[in-house]
C-alpha cells in the first residue's frame, strides 16, 4: 500500500495571503495525484488531477505541482470559501488518500 | 444531472452485516469504475474498493479485505457493497464516487455522493 503524508497538518493563512500544501508518497506515483477540498458537512470536491490539471469550474488561483514522490497544492491567494480540509489521493495503484491538511483563518 | 445517491445505512451491532447501495444517474454508468470511500466522525478520507466497470477488476483496502464485497449492477445503474463482520471502527460516512476518466480502476473521483453513515455498536 502506497502511504501518503500531508503537511502541516494545520495552515494558519490571513485572507489574501498565499497557501502551499504539501503531499509526499511512499513511493514514486508518477503523476497519478489528485487534491481535493471539503467543507464541513460536504462531500470532498475535486481540485487537481494528474498532479497539475485543474478539474472543471476550479478557479485558476488553484495549482498543483510536481512528481513522483512530492506533491504541492498551492492556493495563491486565499478567499473566505477556500478555508477547509485539503486531502491528497494518489492513484497510481488503487487509490489511498492522505491525512488532509486543515487551513485555518490566521 | 450527474447524480450518486447511497442508502442503506443505520445503526448495527458489531458481528453484523450491512448492504449499502449507490443510485447513479445522468451519465453512462457502466462506462466508468466506480469507488466506496468512507469517512469516521472527525478523522480523514479513507479509500474503501473499487470496481472496475464489468467487475472484472475489483480491489480492497486492507482494513475490509475479507469482509466487505464490492459489486455493480449495470442494468440497474446501481453500486453495492455488502459488509460483513462489522466492527465498531466500521463506524463512517461512507460515499461512492465516480472514477474521472472512465473505466480505469486508477483515477481520480469527480463525482461523490452524500454518504449514508453506518454505526456499528452494542
Amino acid at each position: 500500500e502506497i502511504v501518503m503524508t500531508q503537511s502541516p497538518a494545520t495552515l494558519s493563512v490571513s485572507p489574501g495571503e498565499r497557501a502551499t500544501l504539501s503531499c509526499r508518497a511512499s513511493q514514486s506515483v508518477s503523476s497519478n495525484l489528485a487534491w481535493y477540498q471539503q467543507k464541513p458537512g460536504q462531500a470532498p470536491r475535486l481540485l487537481i488531477y494528474g498532479a497539475s490539471t485543474r478539474a472543471t469550474g476550479i478557479p485558476a488561483r488553484f495549482s498543483g505541482s510536481g512528481s513522483g514522490t512530492e506533491f504541492t497544492l498551492t492556493i495563491s491567494s486565499l478567499q473566505s470559501e477556500d478555508f477547509a480540509v485539503y486531502y491528497c489521493q494518489q492513484y497510481n495503484n488503487w487509490p489511498t488518500f492522505g491525512q488532509g491538511t486543515k487551513v485555518e483563518i490566521k | 444531472e450527474v447524480q450518486l445517491v447511497e442508502s442503506g445505512g443505520g445503526l448495527v451491532q458489531p458481528g453484523r452485516s450491512l448492504r449499502l447501495s449507490c443510485a447513479a444517474s445522468g451519465f453512462t454508468f457502466d462506462d466508468y469504475a466506480m469507488h466506496w470511500v468512507r469517512q469516521a466522525p472527525g478523522k480523514g478520507l479513507e479509500w474503501v474498493s473499487g470496481i472496475s466497470w464489468n467487475s472484472g477488476s475489483i480491489g480492497y483496502a486492507d482494513s475490509v479485505k475479507g469482509r466487505f464485497t464490492i459489486s455493480r449492477d449495470n442494468a440497474k445503474n446501481s453500486l453495492y457493497l455488502q459488509m460483513n463482520s462489522l466492527r465498531a471502527e466500521d463506524t463512517a460516512l461512507y460515499y461512492c464516487a465516480k472514477s474521472l476518466t472512465g473505466d480505469n480502476r486508477d483515477d481520480a473521483f469527480d463525482i461523490w455522493g452524500q454518504g449514508t453513515m453506518v454505526t456499528v455498536s452494542s
